[in-house]
């Protein structure tokens, strides 16, 4: 997916294991986003970042941590993964942020299951 | 709460009909509109934008009704490659995502 790019593409996790899902984006757009979806729930933003060095909570924050390295990555860590973290993450950024009348683009996302 | 609410469907389409899809908001206060497509297991993509005044992209048409806090999407002639998640996106002091509509177009 041109602009956004999401890495891993698929991961498993045992519960209580750690990892980082990375984010990066070449269009050089302030905000950025991570969010998940679930069956029958839509999308939940998780955090999201107005700027480089900034980040906020979303609607779920709960459970995780993230970081805005620099203006082009937005990583987001599980420090102790559980099953209800099992979900698909997408990675979106803004061209107008962060809540400008501009659509967002996302990532192609990161399918994550814990066991 | 902020609400976006759709009916989640399916909706079960023969080729070549025309489907519409409504969703309603609770904040009076949003001011942008959009229509995201998502195929199963990928990303959402933007459809289109809905703008006060109504649009139309080729078989696709969106109206905005203010007032009664409802967007709509209009698909005529649908394809088979409409099949797909359609998610009503709300913006206010934050984007809010429906939990989409699904659609199968069958042939």
């Amino acid at each position: 997916n041109a602009g956004v790019t999401q890495t891993p593409k698929f991961q498993v996790l045992k519960t209580g294991q750690s990892m980082t899902l990375q984010c990066a984006q070449d269009m050089n757009h302030n905000s950025m986003y991570w969010y998940r979806q679930d069956p029958g729930m839509g999308l939940r933003l998780i955090y999201y970042s107005a700027s480089e060095g900034t980040t906020d909570k979303g609607e779920v924050p709960n459970g995780y941590n993230v970081s805005r390295l620099n203006k082009r990555e937005f990583s987001l860590r599980l420090e102790s993964a559980a099953p209800s973290q099992t979900s698909v993450y997408f990675c979106a950024i803004y061209p107008q942020g962060p809540w400008g009348n501009q659509p967002q683009h996302f990532g192609d996302g990161t399918r994550l299951s814990i066991l | 709460r902020k609400e976006v609410e759709q009916d989640p469907g399916p909706f079960n389409v023969p080729e070549g009909a025309t489907v519409a899809f409504n969703c309603t908001y609770s904040n009076s206060a949003s001011q942008s509109f959009f229509w995201y497509r998502q195929d199963c297991r990928k990303e959402p993509k933007l459809l289109m934008s809905v703008y006060s005044s109504g649009n139309e992209d080729g078989r696709f048409t969106a109206q905005l009704n203010r007032a009664s806090q409802y967007i709509s999407l209009l698909i005529r002639d649908s394809k088979l490659s409409d099949s797909a998640t359609y998610l009503c996106v709300v913006s206010a002091d934050g984007l809010t995502f429906g939990k989409g509509t699904h659609l199968i177009i069958q042939p």
